[in-house]
Parts: C-alpha cells; structure tokens; sequence
C-alpha cells in the first residue's frame, strides 16, 4: 500500500530563510509525486510535480523539490521564504487520481 | 483562470439527514474526484468518476455515499444517513486526464465544502 509521512507537523521560519519540508513515501513502483499547498480558506494548489526524469523539479511560487529514489524523499525547498508563503503543505504519492497525501506541514513564517 | 466551485461552503445538518454537495468542474475536464479531509488529519481519497461511472472508490466510500453527473456541468456527492463521523471538509477536484498521464497529472481542487453534523 502507498502511504506518505511529513514528519514536520508544524514549521517556523524567519522572512528570507531557507526552507525544506521533508516528506518520505511508500510506494510499489516508480512514484508519481506531488506538493499541495493550502492556503486558508482555499483549496489544494498543486506546487509542483514529478513523473519521471530529471530528479530535480521546479515549480510555481519558486518552489523546488528533489526526488531521491534512495531515500524514498521527495523534499521540498525554497531557497527565501516569503510571508505569504505561511500556509499548511501535503506531500502526495500516487497516480489515476488516487492520491494519498500525507498529514501536512503547517508553515509559519515570522516577519 | 478557470477554477472548481463547490457549493455549500458550509453545511450544518443533523445526524441521520441526508446531505448533497455539489461541485462544477472546469468545464473541459473529464475526471472527477472527491477526497475528504476530518479536522486535523490528513486527506483521504474518496471515490474517482469518469465517462458517467466510478472509476474507483476507497474504502471510506460504503453504501451510504454516491456520486452523480446529473447533467453536463455539475457534480454531486449524497451523503443518504449523516453520521457524526461524516464531519469533515469534502474537497472536489478535476483533472483534464487521468494523472497517470506525463503530460497532465494535475488535479484541480475546489475550495472545499465544510460538513458539520450534530
């Protein structure tokens, strides 16, 4: 079965900082991965994505993620975090629709 | 930017009702989802919906659920017999193709509907 930890439950971090957000999956085969941010009030916004190829992705907001087959992680970065970037993120494994996430990281950003 | 609506945002009913939740995709999606997510935990898939059927449904997803395409726009969740459990935010969400394709694998969530039963 695939399954999804984000061992941060919560996260504080100054304006202008680094970031990771660390999320490690469980999955049978090559995983499709994914980031989700919520905002409050708002839904899931997918961040980025990874299918296969180049291990590092890119996404939206300046958001990047690392996938390391070897560590079964799929962490998150953002090289300076941004105030608005406060919000809870899901880490998510699988495809067809049946994603399983994971039970979020609560980042706070402090001004 | 075209979006997923949900509708109601917030419903409070009481335990044994029966409960709809409605949602729109975007408009050229042909896959449709619904996950839930209980205050504090983490979310959970529900059921997937294409070409008029189910295309998988987790266990959560018992006899008291079902899903709806009643007409070319709308997306229904029934909940038939509310329980207290049943409280939780509902999430639809669309995606142009099944994710497991290279070339899309996005899903589009809806805002949500928060479902409170007393």
């Amino acid at each position: 079965a695939q399954s999804v930890t984000q061992p941060d439950i919560h996260i504080t971090v100054s304006e202008g900082a680094s970031l990771e957000l660390r999320c490690n999956y469980s999955y049978g085969a090559t995983p499709y991965l994914f980031w989700y941010v919520q905002s409050p009030g708002q839904g899931l916004q997918l961040l980025l994505k990874y299918f296969s190829g180049d291990t590092l992705v890119q996404g939206i907001k300046g958001f990047e993620a690392e996938f390391k087959r070897s560590q079964s992680s799929f962490n998150l970065r953002k090289p300076s975090v941004h105030w608005s970037d406060a919000a809870e993120y899901f880490c998510a494994v699988g495809g067809a629709g049946k994603l399983t996430f994971g039970t979020g990281t609560q980042l706070k950003v402090e001004l | 930017e075209p979006e997923v609506t949900q509708t109601p945002s917030h419903q409070v009913t009481q335990m044994g009702q029966e409960v709809i939740l409605r949602c729109v995709p975007i408009s050229n999606h042909l896959y449709f989802y619904w996950y839930r997510q209980i205050l504090g935990q983490k979310v959970e898939f529900l059921v997937s919906f294409y070409n008029n059927e189910i295309s998988e449904k987790s266990e959560i997803f018992d006899d008291q659920f079902s899903v709806e395409r009643p007409d070319g726009s709308n997306f229904t969740l029934k909940i038939r017999s509310t329980k207290l459990e049943d409280s939780a935010m509902y999430f639809c969400a669309s995606s142009v193709r099944a994710p497991t394709s290279l070339e899309s694998g996005e899903l589009f969530f809806g805002e949500g509907s928060r479902l409170t039963v007393l």
